[in-house]
């Protein structure tokens, strides 16, 4: 099994550039999760979706931001227009069906850097 | 006050040392509670998974859950270089995931 892939692994963009991060869950998951984390504020959930659905964005920081999920194994997750203080680690999870939920299996992540 | 809370070290000990690593939470629903383990530049991977109080244990970690105190702890029997890492509590107040927080992190150096 593959895992989580998430691409690309870094990105180093300029301010005000959009920037796109992707994610490929593991297969048969049905619940994907989007995290952000930095030094400053750990882990932070920005959104998650099951079977497809956004069920929770409340922790998307603002209207910069953006997540689809087109189908079971693709996500994105978008940032326009970038800024400095968005630079952090991207992460990307997925769950299986049924009462394994709270077992999350993460991607490698995306070191984004906005300068 | 942070809804879980977790002492960010770092934590330097040396090989073949317990280790107890402890979390603190102040939501009462919670009921299942884990410790994820995350390596230098990698994704977190979860470790040990427990419901409720009472204690686990899996090889060289042991996970305790003391609903009563609203404390959580790992421990780490003869730790070893390899288990240098950052372990993170999480918990959730349901079996599908509701209410999930992770708690900000220990980091963990074991040296040789």
């Amino acid at each position: 099994d593959a895992g989580v892939i998430q691409s690309p692994r870094h990105e180093v963009t300029e301010m005000g550039q959009e920037v796109t991060l992707r994610c490929k869950p593991i297969s048969g998951h049905n619940s994907l999760f989007w995290y952000r984390q930095t030094m400053m504020r750990g882990l932070e959930l920005l959104i998650y979706f099951n079977n497809n659905v956004p069920i929770d964005d409340s922790g998307m920081p603002e209207d910069r931001f953006s997540a689809k999920m087109p189908n079971a194994s693709f996500s994105t997750l978008k940032i326009q227009p970038s800024e400095p203080r968005d630079s952090a680690v991207y992460f990307c999870a997925s769950t299986p069906p049924g009462p394994l939920y709270n077992e999350q299996f993460f991607g490698p992540g995306t070191r984004l850097t906005v300068l | 006050q942070k809804e879980v809370e977790q002492d960010p070290g770092p934590l330097s000990v040396p090989e073949g040392a317990i280790v107890s690593l402890n979390c603190t939470y102040s939501n009462s629903a919670f009921q299942y509670f884990m410790w994820y383990r995350q390596y230098s530049r990698k994704g977190p991977e979860l470790l040990m998974y427990t419901y409720s109080s009472g204690n686990k244990e899996d090889g060289r970690f042991t996970a305790q859950v003391d609903k009563s105190s609203k404390y959580i702890s790992l421990f780490i029997r003869d730790s070893q270089p390899s288990d240098s890492a950052t372990y993170l509590c999480a918990m959730s107040a349901g079996n599908y995931g509701q209410n999930f927080v992770f708690g900000p992190g220990t980091r963990l150096s074991v040296l040789p």
